[in-house]
């Protein structure tokens, strides 16, 4: 079975500081992880995700994550917030051998950004 | 490309309704999907297509019923509308549904059961 727990229901900070949201995931399979993005009122948008590559992913507007299969965590990281970072970040896994397409989202992170 | 389209954006049904949330996609995906996202939970999968005449049911398939003619099209039905489905539904296709594949959602459709 799988399944994904994102330690922090909200996150806040102040703009241009570190961000880090938490993700640690279970999973009886190789995992493929993903982390999406929410504004509000919008549908989601997929900022990066881990495969089977390189551990450490960049993905978009600077945002990036490193698979620890020792931890089982797949945290979210950028150097310097920005105020149009503000949204729901969903933590996911899906098990990567396989064809139904499944995704088992977390509950999600609210980041506000203050100014 | 459209990507992921979905209609209505909004909709408000009284309890005992039917309705259908109609859910299209330009890429040519084998795989499509349907969640519904509710407070606190994340989003949980309805039902899912791994091509056309192809369905099987997700995590929360109570309720609905969903159906897969064309490789474009996959409507989600609600059959008689209950207040325990007001609910944010979004729909998401992939290339072949693997476990690797980036999903694309859709805008979602925000549902109101009075």
């Amino acid at each position: 079975a799988q399944s994904v727990t994102q330690l922090d229901s909200h996150v806040s900070v102040s703009e241009g500081t570190p961000v880090l949201l938490r993700c640690n995931y279970s999973s009886s399979y190789s995992p493929s992880l993903f982390w999406y993005v929410q504004h509000p009122n919008k549908g989601l948008q997929l900022l990066l995700k881990y495969t089977s590559a390189a551990t450490l992913v960049k993905g978009i507007n600077g945002f990036e994550a490193e698979f620890k299969k020792s931890e089982t965590s797949f945290h979210l990281t950028k150097p310097s917030a920005h105020m149009s970072d503000a949204a729901e970040y969903f933590c996911v896994v899906s098990v990567r051998s396989s064809n139904t397409g499944k995704l088992i989202f977390g509950q999600g992170t609210t980041l506000q950004v203050k100014p | 490309n459209a990507g992921v389209t979905q209609t209505p954006k909004f909709q408000v049904l009284k309890t005992g309704q039917s309705m259908t949330l109609q859910c299209a996609q330009d890429m040519n995906h084998e795989y499509m999907s349907w969640y519904r996202q509710d407070p606190g939970m994340g989003l949980r999968l309805i039902h899912y297509s791994v091509g056309a005449g192809i369905t099987d049911q997700g995590e929360v398939p109570n309720g609905y019923n969903v159906s897969r003619s064309t490789t474009e099209d996959f409507p989600l039905r609600l059959l008689s509308a209950a207040p325990s489905q007001t609910s944010v539904y979004f729909c998401a296709s992939s290339y072949q549904g693997h476990g690797t594949d980036t999903q694309y959602f859709g805008p979602g459709t925000r549902l109101t059961v009075l």
